[in-house]
């Protein structure tokens, strides 16, 4: 069974830009959380979907967004990028709401400058 | 504020020998506690976990022992293996609250020296 795939795995956005990362979960998978590494914060929580539904958000500004698509498919959308969104991008996948064994992908390492 | 700790930036540990890596969690309303490990450049990769039901679940090399008391929990790999050099993460859900949302430790570097 393929893992979880993330797209695009390196990006270099410059400040005032949006990004959008792209995550496809484990098949079998509804519920898709993202998070943000950080040398400084480490893993951060930023949202969790399952049904296309946002379940729960982080303390992340309102320029951090996401979705759901009805194949469980996932994007977060970054908008007016600052240079402290530069990390490392999570995504994560379980079977749902309850399983709390998550299978994460590579990653999106976004810099911007 | 931080709910769950890793006090240990690091440990070294020669192979073959026990490695314990320790977790401290301050919210009593977790109720399920996860190991992760982790490489550079790649995302965290799920190890063992356990409920707050248990205070032992072993898989292979690896235990992890939980002390809700104590709110304190342990992960136990016998033998290391130079291949064990990774961060190891602590992560800690439950509660309706909180959803599938996992809340991470610091990490520990854990090195096995062969």
């Amino acid at each position: 069974k393929a893992g979880v795939t993330q797209t695009p795995r390196y990006l270099i956005k410059t400040r005032g830009q949006q990004v959008t990362l792209s995550c496809s979960p484990i098949s079998g998978h509804r519920s898709v959380s993202w998070y943000q590494q950080t040398p400084g914060q480490g893993l951060q929580f930023l949202f969790e979907y399952f049904s296309e539904t946002q379940r729960n958000k982080g303390n992340f500004p309102g320029r951090f967004s996401g979705r759901q698509f009805s194949n469980s498919r996932s994007e977060m959308n970054v908008s007016t990028l600052e240079l402290g969104d530069s990390a490392l991008y999570l995504c994560a996948s379980s079977l749902g709401v309850g399983y709390y064994e998550q299978y994460f992908g590579p990653g999106t390492r976004l810099t911007v400058t | 504020d931080q709910q769950v700790k890793q006090n240990s930036p690091s440990l070294s540990v020669q192979e073959g020998r026990i490695s314990i890596l320790n977790c401290d969690y301050t919210n009593s309303m977790f109720d399920y506690f996860l190991w992760y490990k982790k490489y550079p450049a790649e995302g965290p990769t799920f190890l063992i976990s356990i409920s707050s039901i248990k205070d032992k679940n072993e898989d292979g090399r690896f235990t992890v022992f939980l002390n809700k008391s104590a709110k304190h929990l342990s992960l136990h790999i016998v033998p290391s293996q130079p291949g064990d050099s990774a961060v190891y993460f602590c992560a800690a859900a439950g509660t309706m609250e909180y959803g599938n949302k996992l809340v991470f430790g610091a990490g520990t570097i854990l090195r096995v020296k062969s």
